[in-house]
C-alpha cells in the first residue's frame, strides 16, 4: 500500500517563529489532505490540497503531486498552535480510502 | 447543530457490558469512517461505509459492530472490550466525489 511520511516527528518552537512540515507519499495521489488535532482529540480541517499552494490567515500549504510531496507553513507561531498536524492521501485508484501519516507533534513554547 | 457530533465524548465501561458510540453528520455526506487513535500510534482506519453500505473492514475484531441505518448517522456497537481497546475512537464523513473529511469531536473510552 501506499506510504506517508511525515517530518519532523517532534517540533519544538518559541512563539513567533517559523515552521516547515513535510509529507512525502510514495506514490501518486489524487487527494491530500492537512489536518491539526487540538490536545483535547479534536481533528480540524486545515487545508484540502490535491495540487498547488493555499493559504489561510499564518498558514499555508503546497503540494507538488508530481514529485510527491506537500509542505504545511506556520508562521509567526501561537501557543495555539501546539498539537499534532497529520496529512492523509487517498489511496490510488480513486477508493476514496485515507491513508494517514504518523503526525508530526508540535509544542510552541511562550 | 453542525457538522460531525459523537456521543458519548466520554465511555467508562467494564469488559462485560455492551455500549454504543454515535455518529451524526448534518454535512450532507454519503460516506462515514471510523477510526481508533490509541496513545502515541497514528490513526488507524477501522471501518468505511459507502452509500451505507460497507466498503472496508481492516481486520477488526467482532467485538466491534459497525452499524450504518442511513446516511447521516453511525454507529459503533461495543461489547466484552479489553482494556488494550481504551483509546479515542473518531468518527469522520467525507462527500465520495470529494474525499475532503471532516471529523467528529471523538469517544474517549476507557475499558477497565
Amino acid at each position: 500500500g501506499i506510504q506517508v511520511e511525515q517530518s519532523p516527528p517532534d517540533l519544538i518552537l518559541q512563539e513567533g517563529a517559523n515552521s516547515t512540515l513535510r509529507c512525502n507519499f510514495s506514490d501518486s495521489v489524487n487527494n491530500l489532505q492537512w489536518f491539526h488535532q487540538n490536545p483535547w482529540g479534536q481533528l480540524i480541517n486545515l487545508f484540502y490540497i490535491p495540487s498547488g499552494t493555499k493559504q489561510n490567515g499564518r498558514l499555508s500549504a503546497t503540494t507538488v503531486a508530481t514529485e510527491r510531496y506537500s509542505l504545511l507553513y506556520i508562521s509567526s507561531s501561537q501557543t495555539t498552535d501546539s498539537g499534532v498536524y497529520f496529512c492523509a492521501v487517498e489511496r490510488p485508484g480513486g477508493s476514496y480510502i485515507p491513508t494517514f501519516g504518523r503526525g508530526t507533534s508540535l509544542i510552541v513554547h511562550p | 447543530e453542525t457538522g460531525v457530533t459523537q456521543t458519548p465524548r466520554h465511555l467508562v465501561m467494564g469488559m462485560t457490558n455492551k455500549k454504543s458510540l454515535k455518529c451524526e453528520q448534518h454535512l450532507g455526506h454519503n460516506a462515514m469512517y471510523w477510526y481508533k487513535q490509541s496513545a502515541k500510534k497514528p490513526l488507524e482506519l477501522m471501518f468505511v461505509y459507502s452509500l451505507e453500505e460497507r466498503v472496508e473492514n481492516n481486520s477488526v475484531p467482532s467485538r466491534f459492530s459497525p452499524e450504518c441505518p442511513n446516511s447521516s448517522h453511525l454507529f459503533l456497537h461495543l461489547h466484552t472490550l479489553q482494556p488494550e481497546d481504551s483509546a479515542l475512537y473518531l468518527c469522520a464523513s467525507s462527500q465520495l466525489i470529494d474525499f475532503e473529511q471532516f471529523f467528529g469531536p471523538g469517544t474517549r473510552l476507557t475499558v477497565l
